[in-house]
């Protein structure tokens, strides 16, 4: 079936630091690609998405591509800031159907 | 514009008690989710509305949850004979097209605790 395997937390970094969480994925076909993020106390929000092989996402500095070949769709962040502390969702969906979702992987970044 | 909203944000039942949990999407939007997510996991999928048709409900975990959205607007997820395991936080999100791959719009979520 459809599962997606994130990378366990909590992640705790320094600010300007750089963030990779990673994401690897099983699915049928070609699904599309999320990462969403939580902030505290504030629900679900889309950070970017891919819908085909190699394309890249990109929202407020982070960044993941879509790797076939690997499975794979990364997340990653030149420098980090305090503000990007949250839960970060990795997710896929087929069709625009139901989201399969890893368990989330929690950041905290240090001033 | 609005987003997605959901009533209550919060609810404490008694086991055994039914409980009803409100989301009123997207004003327009055709899809509609459910999800459940205890604490510290990821969303779970329950069910899926496009328009008023309930087109999947695999996920629902047993015959005591009910979702319904009859004029397909505002949608309603019922539990029957709460147990301490439905103890979540119900997501709803919404989506303008299901013919595409089209972002999913969350609602804050309703905390059910059953004591």
């Amino acid at each position: 079936g459809n599962s997606v395997t994130q990378m366990e937390g909590p992640v705790t970094l320094s600010e300007e630091a750089f963030l990779t969480i990673n994401c690897t994925y099983t699915a049928t076909g070609y699904p599309s690609l999320f990462w969403y993020v939580q902030y505290p106390g504030e629900g679900l929000q889309l950070l970017l998405k891919a819908t085909k092989a190699d394309d890249k996402g990109s929202n407020k500095g982070f960044e993941a591509t879509y790797r076939k070949e690997t499975t794979s769709f990364h997340l990653e962040k030149g420098s980090v800031q305090v503000s990007d502390s949250a839960v970060y969702f990795c997710a896929l969906s087929r069709n625009n159907r139901k989201l399969i979702w890893g368990l989330g992987t929690s950041l905290a970044v240090n001033p | 514009g609005a987003g997605v909203s959901q009533s209550p944000r919060y609810k404490v039942a008694k086991r055994g008690q039914d409980v009803a949990l409100r989301c009123d999407p997207i004003s327009g939007h055709v899809s509609l989710f459910w999800y459940q997510q205890a604490l510290g996991q990821g969303p779970e999928f329950l069910t899926y509305f496009q328009n008023e048709a309930q087109l999947d409900k695999s996920g629902l975990p047993s015959d005591r949850f009910f979702a319904e959205r009859p004029e397909g607007s505002v949608s309603t997820l019922k539990i029957q004979r709460t147990q301490q395991e439905d103890s979540a936080v119900y997501l709803c999100a919404s989506s303008s097209n299901s013919g595409s791959n089209n972002e999913q719009f969350f609602g804050p979520g309703t905390r059910l605790t059953v004591l």
